[in-house]
């Protein structure tokens, strides 16, 4: 079946580090893939998103390529704010099924 | 539009008690899915509808949990009788073409 797999956390960075978060996907078909965050208390919200191999999704500094041959959407930013702290949720949507799949999550923290 | 809104927010109950969690979508979305989310399990997808109807159950735990649309503004999800297993923050959202939309959650305790 579909599944995602991605980076145990926990994640913790100093300001204006560099972020990576791995993803790896397995999936039937050509999936779209999503990363979500979680801020406190909160539901998830759609960061970005990319619906076809190549595709870059981006978003608030965030960017992750949609990789088919390596079955990959690895989430990046270049210099992480205190306000990037939350969890990030890796996410697939395959071969017509509308229901999303999602990994485990990475909880990130990035300190002053 | 407000968003997905859930309530209650906050749940305690006692073991054996029914719980009903209340789901209203985004209006014009036509699906709607049901997610538990814990520290040991993640994310997990209970159920998910399609223009009301059920379209995959497979993640109900048991015959406890049920779900319900009577129409396409509202979902209930019921637990009956409650355990405490069953504490979790409980996620309702609703899609459009490629992105779904979340709600705050409901936090439940069952003690």
């Amino acid at each position: 079946g579909d599944s995602v797999t991605q980076m145990e956390g926990p994640v913790t960075l100093s300001e204006e580090a560099f972020l990576t978060i791995n993803c790896t996907y397995t999936a039937t078909g050509y999936p779209s893939l999503f990363w979500y965050v979680q801020y406190p208390g909160e539901g998830l919200q759609l960061l970005l998103k990319a619906t076809k191999a190549d595709d870059k999704g981006s978003n608030k500094g965030f960017e992750a390529t949609y990789r088919k041959e390596t079955t990959s959407f690895h989430l990046e930013k270049g210099s992480v704010q205190v306000s990037d702290s939350a969890v990030y949720f890796c996410a697939l949507s395959a071969g017509g099924n509308e229901k999303l799949t999602f990994g485990t999550g990475t909880r990130l923290t990035i300190i002053p | 539009d407000a968003g997905v809104i859930q309530s209650p927010r906050h749940e305690v109950t006692e073991m054996g008690q029914e719980v009903t969690l209340r789901c209203k979508p985004i209006s014009g979305h036509d699906y709607l899915f049901w997610y538990r989310q814990t520290m040991m399990r993640g994310l997990e997808l209970l159920i998910y509808f399609n223009n009301n109807v059920p379209i995959d159950d497979s993640g109900m735990p048991e015959d406890r949990f049920s779900a319900k649309m009577p129409n396409a503004s509202f979902s209930t999800l019921k637990i009956q009788p409650s355990e405490p297993r069953d504490s979790a923050v409980y996620f309702c959202a609703s899609r459009e073409i490629t992105e779904a939309f979340f709600g705050q959650g409901t936090r439940l305790t069952v003690v």
